[in-house]
């Protein structure tokens, strides 16, 4: 009850369009859903984050879309650069005692070709 | 966003021997600092949590005289493998929040280990 799924594993997409990454998670105690990117060989960096009382966040190229009651959450990353190219992971934060940990989905290799 | 520095970000060491990272948050106070490890293409695993003086909490399956972590300020924490060996091969990265609900979570750089 405490996983996430993301999907899909592998993207590839053209240089221009647009990314999408799906996340879906079952426990409703969950209260912030991060997205992380990581480049091979660094640690994960913060890209956005949502919570759950909010449908839609958007900085910049990326955007969260959430729904709350279907208990799914989405990264869209537009105009997708060759930069863009990396490692990313959803995750689901829960509150155990005085301790909020993360739980990571499975990760998602983006190749935004030229 | 705040920093947290990792080191040695490459360590290469004997089996049978013992290796300490250190997690440092440089602007902050990490009341919780995180543990992971990370295999290749694969997603991460939390290992442990520790709040700062107390005992780390370790995930199930991790062991704990294996990996000792300590987390003795708001701004260091520790982990020693010990008596490494091959398979603890991975890369660990820490992460460093200042404990409050929905707050960012900062990650080092990560730690390659290798143990030949």
């Amino acid at each position: 009850q405490q996983q996430v799924k993301q999907s899909p594993q592998s993207l590839i997409v053209q240089k221009g369009g647009i990314s999408i990454i799906n996340c879906a998670y079952e426990n409703t105690a969950f209260d912030y859903f991060p997205w992380y990117q990581q480049f091979p060989g660094k640690g994960p960096a913060l890209l956005i984050a949502i919570r759950p009382d909010v449908s839609e966040k958007k900085e910049g190229r990326f955007t969260i879309s959430f729904n709350k009651s279907a208990k799914q959450f989405s990264l869209h990353i537009m105009d997708s650069q060759p930069g863009d190219s990396a490692t990313y992971f959803c995750a689901a934060s829960i509150w155990s005692g005085n301790t909020g940990k993360l739980i990571f989905g499975q990760g998602t290799t983006l190749q935004v070709k030229p | 966003g705040a920093v947290v520095s990792q080191h040695p970000s490459r360590v290469i060491c004997k089996s049978g021997t013992s290796v300490k990272i250190e997690c440092r948050s440089l602007d902050f106070q990490a009341t919780t600092m995180f543990w992971y490890r990370q295999f290749p293409k694969q997603s991460l695993m939390l290992m442990a949590t520790s709040n700062e003086g107390s005992k780390a909490t370790y995930e199930q399956g991790v062991e704990k005289d294996k990996f000792l972590i300590n987390h003795a300020s708001l701004t260091l924490s520790t982990l020693t493998v010990t008596s490494a060996h091959p398979e603890d091969s991975s890369f660990y990265i820490c992460s460093a929040t200042q404990g409050l609900p929905n707050t960012e979570a900062f990650f080092g750089q990560g730690t390659r280990l290798t143990v030949v």
